[in-house]
Parts: C-alpha cells; sequence; structure tokens
C-alpha cells in the first residue's frame, strides 16, 4: 500500500529565510504527487502537483518541489518565506487511472517568526 | 466559478446519533471524494463517488455511508455516533477520476 512521511512535524523559521520541507512516499509504480497547504479553518489548497516529465515543478506562491526517484522524495522548497506561508502543509501521493485516491502525510505545521 | 461548499459547517451531536453532511461540486465536476480528518490519524480518505457511483472506497466502518445525487451533489452519513467520529470531514471535488481535486472549507462534527 502506498504510504507517505513527512518527518518534520513542526518547522520554525524566521521571516526571509529559505524553507525545505521533506516528504517521503512508498509507491510501487510511478506515483503522482502532491503539496497542499491548509490554514486555520480552511480546506486545503493545492500548491504543486507532479504527474510526469520534468522533476521539478513550479507551484504557487513562489513554492517548487523536486521529485526524486532514487531517493523517494518530493520535497518542497521556497527561497524566502513571508508571513502568510504559516500554515499546515500536507504532501499526498496518489494512484492513477481508475484507482484515484489521495494518500496523505501527516503534515508540517510551519511557523514564521517574524 | 465558485467553489466547493460544505454545509453545515459546524455540528455537535450526541453519542448513537446519526448525521447527514453534504458536499455540493464545483459545477461541472462529477467526481466527489470524502475525508476525515483528526489530530491523530490525519487526513485518511472515506470514498468517492462518480456519476452516482461509489468507485473507492477507505478502511472505515460501515456506519460511514455516502451517496451522489444526479447533480453530482453529495452526501456522507456517519449513523451512531462515536466519540472517535469529531473531525473535520473534507469533501473535494473533480472533472473526474484522476483530475486534480478541489477540497472544500469542510465541517467539522464535534460528538459528545
Amino acid at each position: 500500500a502506498q504510504s507517505v512521511t513527512q518527518p518534520d512535524i513542526h518547522i520554525t523559521v524566521s521571516e526571509g529565510a529559505s524553507l525545505e520541507l521533506r516528504c517521503n512516499y512508498s509507491y510501487g509504480a510511478t506515483p503522482y504527487l502532491f503539496w497542499y497547504v491548509q490554514s486555520p479553518g480552511q480546506g486545503l489548497q493545492l500548491l504543486l502537483k507532479y504527474f510526469s516529465g520534468d522533476t521539478l515543478v513550479q507551484g504557487i506562491k513562489g513554492f517548487e518541489a523536486e521529485f526524486k526517484r532514487s531517493q523517494s522524495s518530493f520535497n518542497l522548497r521556497k527561497p524566502s518565506v513571508h508571513w502568510s506561508d504559516a500554515a499546515e502543509y500536507f504532501c499526498a501521493v496518489a494512484e492513477g487511472g481508475s484507482n484515484y485516491k489521495l494518500t496523505f502525510g501527516k503534515g508540517t505545521l510551519l511557523t514564521v517568526n517574524p | 466559478k465558485a467553489g466547493v461548499t460544505q454545509t453545515p459547517r459546524y455540528l455537535i451531536k450526541t453519542r448513537g446519533q446519526q448525521v447527514t453532511l453534504s458536499c455540493s461540486p464545483i459545477s461541472g465536476h462529477r467526481s466527489v471524494s470524502w475525508y476525515q480528518q483528526t489530530p491523530g490519524q490525519g487526513l485518511q480518505f472515506l470514498f468517492e463517488y462518480f456519476s452516482e457511483t461509489q468507485r473507492n472506497k477507505g478502511n472505515f466502518p460501515g456506519r460511514f455511508s455516502g451517496r451522489q445525487f444526479s447533480n453530482s451533489r453529495s452526501e456522507m452519513n456517519v449513523s451512531t455516533l462515536e466519540l472517535g467520529d469529531s473531525a473535520l470531514y473534507l469533501c473535494a471535488s473533480s472533472l473526474g477520476p484522476g483530475a486534480e481535486q478541489f477540497f472544500g472549507p469542510g465541517t467539522r462534527l464535534t460528538v459528545l
């Protein structure tokens, strides 16, 4: 069965600093990979996704992620964090085709210090 | 275009009762998925509907059920509520199976 591990439960960074959130997945075939963000009391917003092709994907709000098959990783990065980026971030993997469903990691809570 | 709407946003029930949650997908979307979010278990897939048919189901007891109507709106029902059913229930819609999912704001269910 597919699974997702986000090793960091909580990360604190200073505003303007760079950010990297880690995500490792377990899945037999080529996965569909996603990063979502959730602000308090809100639903999930898709930041970016990887289906195939270029392993470096660009998303909204200045985020990017790199798919590394050899490391089974899909880490999320941002060069300069803004206070409004404080939220919880979820990595997810999905099977493709007719058996499509999302399996989420436990999330990483990001705190941004002024 | 309006997003995914979920009603009600907040709900308080007592153990043993049943509850029905509603989800209206984005116009034109025919697939609806439901997820349960709790602090302990995180986000877990409940089920997916497409064209009024359940296509996929997560590992939840039979107390959890759902359905989809011809206009793609979906409801999920939880019977004989338990304290552990307290959670944020999220609905997501997409054009079809395998397409990008758009999430609603969720329904916060509290079971006392």
